[in-house]
Order: C-alpha cells, then sequence, then structure tokens
C-alpha cells in the first residue's frame, strides 16, 4: 500500500521567510496530492493540492510541486506571517476506486515574529 | 465550518469500557471516514463507508467497529478490544465520485481519554 513520509516535523522560520515542507510517497499509482492545514485545536481544511499530470500550482503565498519520477512533492509558503502557524499535512490518493488518503506525519510550523 | 458534527468534544473512559462517537452530517455526502490522530504520526483511517449498510476497514481498524444505517450518520465504537484507545478522533466526509478528487470536510474531533 501507499506510505508518504513527511519532514520536516517541526519548522521554525521568521515572519516574512520562506518555509518548505517536503513529502515522498511510495506508490506510483498515486495521482492526485492534496496539503491541509490544521490550526490549534480545529479541523483539517485543505488548502492546496496537485494532480499527477501538474508540476507546479500555486495560489498566492503558497505553492506545490511534484517530481513524479522521483515521487516528491512539497509545500512551499512565502512572507510567511503569523496566522501561518500551524500543522500541514501532506496526502496521497489514487483518484480511482476508494479514494483512501494517505497522510504524512505532519509538520508544525511555527512563525516566529 | 458547519455541515459535520462530532459529538462529544471530550470523553473519558475507564478501560474495559466501550464507547461510542457521534458523527453527523447533513452535506448530503455519500461517503464518510473516521480517522485517529496521534502526535507525530498524521491521521490514519480507521473504517469508511461510502454507500448507506456498507463500511470497509482502513489501516488501523482492529479494535473498532462502525455502522452506517443513515447517510447522514456514521458512529464509530471503540471496544475494549482497542490496546491503546486514547486518541484524538477525526471524522470526514465527501461526496463520491470517479475521476476528481472528492475533497474530504472534516468534523471538530473527539479527543478520546482512557483512564
Amino acid at each position: 500500500g501507499e506510505n508518504v513520509e513527511q519532514h520536516p516535523s517541526t519548522l521554525s522560520v521568521q515572519e516574512g521567510d520562506s518555509a518548505v515542507i517536503k513529502c515522498t510517497y511510495s506508490d506510483s499509482a498515486s495521482n492526485y496530492f492534496p496539503w491541509y492545514k490544521q490550526e490549534l485545536g480545529k479541523r483539517p481544511q485543505l488548502i492546496i493540492d496537485i494532480r499527477s499530470n501538474v508540476g507546479e500550482k500555486k495560489d498566492q503565498r503558497i505553492a506545490v510541486t511534484l517530481n513524479k519520477t522521483a515521487k516528491h512533492f512539497s509545500l512551499h509558503i512565502t512572507e510567511t506571517q503569523p496566522e501561518d502557524s500551524a500543522v500541514y499535512f501532506c496526502a496521497a490518493i489514487l483518484i480511482q476506486g476508494a479514494q483512501k488518503l494517505v497522510f504524512g506525519q505532519g509538520t508544525r510550523l511555527t512563525i516566529n515574529p | 465550518d458547519g455541515g459535520i458534527t462530532q459529538s462529544p468534544k471530550y470523553l473519558f473512559r475507564k478501560e474495559g469500557q466501550n464507547v461510542t462517537l457521534s458523527c453527523e452530517q447533513n452535506l448530503n455526502h455519500d461517503a464518510m471516514y473516521w480517522y485517529r490522530q496521534d502526535p507525530g504520526q498524521g491521521l490514519r483511517l480507521i473504517y469508511y463507508s461510502q454507500i448507506v449498510n456498507d463500511f470497509q476497514k482502513g489501516d488501523i481498524a482492529e479494535g473498532y467497529s462502525v455502522s452506517r444505517e443513515k447517510k447522514e450518520s456514521f458512529p464509530l465504537t471503540v471496544t475494549s478490544a482497542q490496546k491503546n484507545p486514547t486518541a484524538f478522533y477525526l471524522c470526514a466526509s465527501s461526496t463520491f465520485g470517479q475521476g476528481a478528487y472528492n475533497e474530504q470536510f472534516f468534523g471538530p474531533g473527539t479527543r478520546l481519554t482512557v483512564l
């Protein structure tokens, strides 16, 4: 089955700097990669996603890149702000059949003022 | 944030007792999911259901049971057979269709503590 590894487990950056979170997946059949953000005490929410036929996707200050050959994908946050502090989860899924999401272990991002 | 509710928010249980966590959604979603969240381990799938009266085991189903008698409801029972039940439990729901990602929307979670 699919296995997703996420690094780092914790990340601390100065406000205004960039943050990068990396994930690797094992099943080459996975074809969709969502990222969820979970603020303290709140539920996870989808913030950006990418399909396997796309190399990069941007949405304002966040972007996701995908290297299908290496089975790597990354979340990039630029010009970080205090409200970016949260736990971020990457996930992988095959969007045929049962659509079972497999999550990475999570990254706790702290933005220092 | 509305649409999926979980109750209770906090739950305490004595060892050896079964306990049922509630999950209700009014989004008319076909699929529902239960995840367990532990520190440093992300979210792991316990059970999922794509239609009423049918459900499938996820990656960590041992010690848990579910039912799906109504489209809106997907209760999870944590049985005494679950060796380490203390965790944060998240319910999610989504539409169900092929060829596109059916975004999973999460409930607020239930924190279960076994005393």
